[in-house]
C-alpha cells in the first residue's frame, strides 16, 4: 500500500461543480503539498500546509489540514474547464522529512466538461 | 526566465544505449531532486543532492547515476537503458534543506524501445 493514498484516482465533472480530493496517510504529515499538473508539463505549486486544522485558499481552490495531520482534502468551487489536469499530494512523512524528501500520492486525474 | 530547466523535453532511445538527461536551475537553491513518473502518473523521488553532496538515494538500480558538477546542475546518467525505465523524469529544487516548495522542472519524457 502507498504511504499517502488519494482518492479519488480519477474524477469527471461538469462544469460550476464542486468537487473533493483527498489525500490520507496513517502517519503523521509534516508539510502537506498540493500540486498541479497539466498534460506535458511540470508541476505547478498550489499550497503548502503545515499546521493541523491549517486552511488556505486561492481563487476558487481551498485546502485543509486535519488536526491530526494525517488527511488533507482540496477542494474545488464552481469548476471551470481550467481546473483539469493531474493533482498530486505531496507530504513530508515522519522518519522521512530530513533534506525535504516528499512522498507523493498516485495522483487524480479532474476532467471538467462544459 | 525559466527557474528550473531540463534537457531535452522528450528523449526517444533503444534498449542497451545509455544516455543523459540535464537539469539547472537558476533560483540559487541549495537541494536538487530527481523523480520519476511513472505511467500511471505515480511520482517517486530517486535521489537528492544538496550542494553538490548526494544526500537521498532510494532504491534505484545502478545503472542510474546522478552527477552535480555544481549546485546549479543535477545531470542524471543511465546506462543500458531498459524497456522499464520509460517514464517522465523530473527535476525539481529547494532553497534550501528541509521542507519548502519545490520548484519543478518541465520534465523529460524518456521512451526506450
Amino acid at each position: 500500500s502507498q504511504e499517502l493514498e488519494q482518492s479519488p484516482q480519477s474524477l469527471i465533472v461538469q462544469e460550476g461543480k464542486n468537487l473533493t480530493i483527498n489525500c490520507t496517510s496513517s502517519k503523521t504529515l509534516y508539510g502537506l503539498y498540493w500540486y498541479k499538473q497539466k498534460y506535458g508539463e511540470g508541476l505547478i505549486f498550489l499550497m503548502m500546509l503545515q499546521k493541523g486544522g491549517e486552511e488556505k485558499s486561492h481563487e476558487k481552490i481551498t485546502a485543509k489540514l486535519d488536526e491530526k495531520k494525517q488527511q488533507s482534502s482540496l477542494h474545488i468551487t464552481a469548476s471551470q474547464p481550467s481546473h483539469a489536469g493531474i493533482y498530486l499530494c505531496g507530504a513530508g512523512i515522519a522518519g522521512g522529512t530530513s533534506y525535504g524528501k516528499l512522498t507523493f500520492g498516485q495522483g487524480t486525474i479532474l476532467t471538467v466538461h462544459p | 526566465d525559466t527557474a528550473v530547466s531540463q534537457t531535452p523535453k522528450y528523449l526517444v532511445t533503444q534498449m542497451g544505449n545509455d544516455k543523459s538527461i540535464k537539469c539547472e536551475q537558476n533560483l540559487g537553491h541549495d537541494t536538487m531532486y530527481w523523480y520519476k513518473q511513472d505511467s500511471k502518473k505515480f511520482l517517486k523521488i530517486m535521489f537528492s543532492y544538496n550542494n553538490k553532496e548526494l544526500i537521498i538515494n532510494e532504491t534505484v538500480p545502478n545503472r542510474f547515476s546522478p552527477k552535480s558538477p555544481d549546485k546549479a546542475h543535477l545531470n542524471l546518467h543511465i546506462n543500458s537503458l531498459e524497456l522499464g525505465d520509460s517514464a517522465v523524469y523530473f527535476c525539481a529544487s529547494i532553497a534550501r534543506q528541509g521542507l519548502g516548495e519545490q520548484y519543478f522542472g518541465p520534465g523529460t519524457r524518456l521512451t526506450v524501445t
